[in-house]
């Protein structure tokens, strides 16, 4: 069965810094990958995801990531941190038929002024 | 706005008491999925409706059981519920397999059992 870890469960940035959530999967490489964001009181909703081809995946709000198959990894970016990124955010992996998610634990991202 | 409404928001409930929880999925999405993301963890897959068929179950007792109706809507029923069973619990429709489409989510239900 597939996993995923997501190295610290609490992230705190300053607005403007570089944003990098890490998020490595279990060593059989999945289907896809995706990375999803919640905010408080809300459910999940797709950042970005990796399918086939490029390996760097361009999202939404500036979040970009990369599936690097020889680290296992699908590390989350962003360039500059914006207050309204402050939230919690999730990576998954879908099984062979890309339809159950395995999550992460979460990071919360906050951004401080 | 995802499209997906979940109902109730909030609900509490004794130990020992059943649940349903609904969820009306986007006009035409034929996938339903429900998770339960327990409080500081990630969601956690209970299972799958395809065309009103269960299409994948992730590691929970039978006591969790759900149905989809041809209308796009579905439910999850939760019997004999357990202190543990309180989490978020959320449901994803999706039109086709996620590498091919997006699964949108409804903002949750909180359950809590006392």
């Amino acid at each position: 069965a597939q996993s995923v870890t997501q190295l610290g469960s609490h992230v705190s940035v300053s607005e403007g810094a570089l944003v990098l959530l890490r998020c490595n999967y279990s060593s059989s490489v999945p289907p896809y990958l995706f990375w999803y964001v919640q905010y408080p009181n809300q459910g999940l909703q797709l950042l970005l995801k990796y399918t086939t081809g490029a390996t760097l995946v361009k999202g939404i709000n500036g979040f970009e990531a990369e599936f690097k198959k020889s680290e296992t990894s699908f590390h989350l970016t962003k360039p500059s941190a914006h207050m309204s990124d402050a939230a919690e955010y999730f990576c998954a992996v879908s099984d062979n038929a890309g339809n159950m998610l395995t999550f992460g634990g979460g990071t919360r991202l906050m951004v401080k002024p | 706005e995802t499209g997906v409404t979940q109902s109730p928001t909030h609900l509490i409930k004794t130990r020992g008491q059943q649940v349903t929880l609904r969820c009306s999925s986007q006009s035409g999405h034929n996938t339903v999925s429900w998770y339960q993301q327990a409080l500081g963890q990630g969601p956690q897959f209970i299972f799958q409706y395809y065309r009103e068929e269960e299409n994948g179950r992730g590691n929970f007792p039978p006591r969790f059981s759900g149905l989809q109706f041809p209308n796009y809507s579905s439910e999850l029923n939760v019997n004999a519920l357990e202190l543990d069973d309180s989490a978020l619990y959320l449901c994803a429709s999706s039109l086709d397999s996620l590498g091919n489409t997006e699964a949108f989510f409804g903002q949750g239900t909180r359950l809590t059992v006392v």
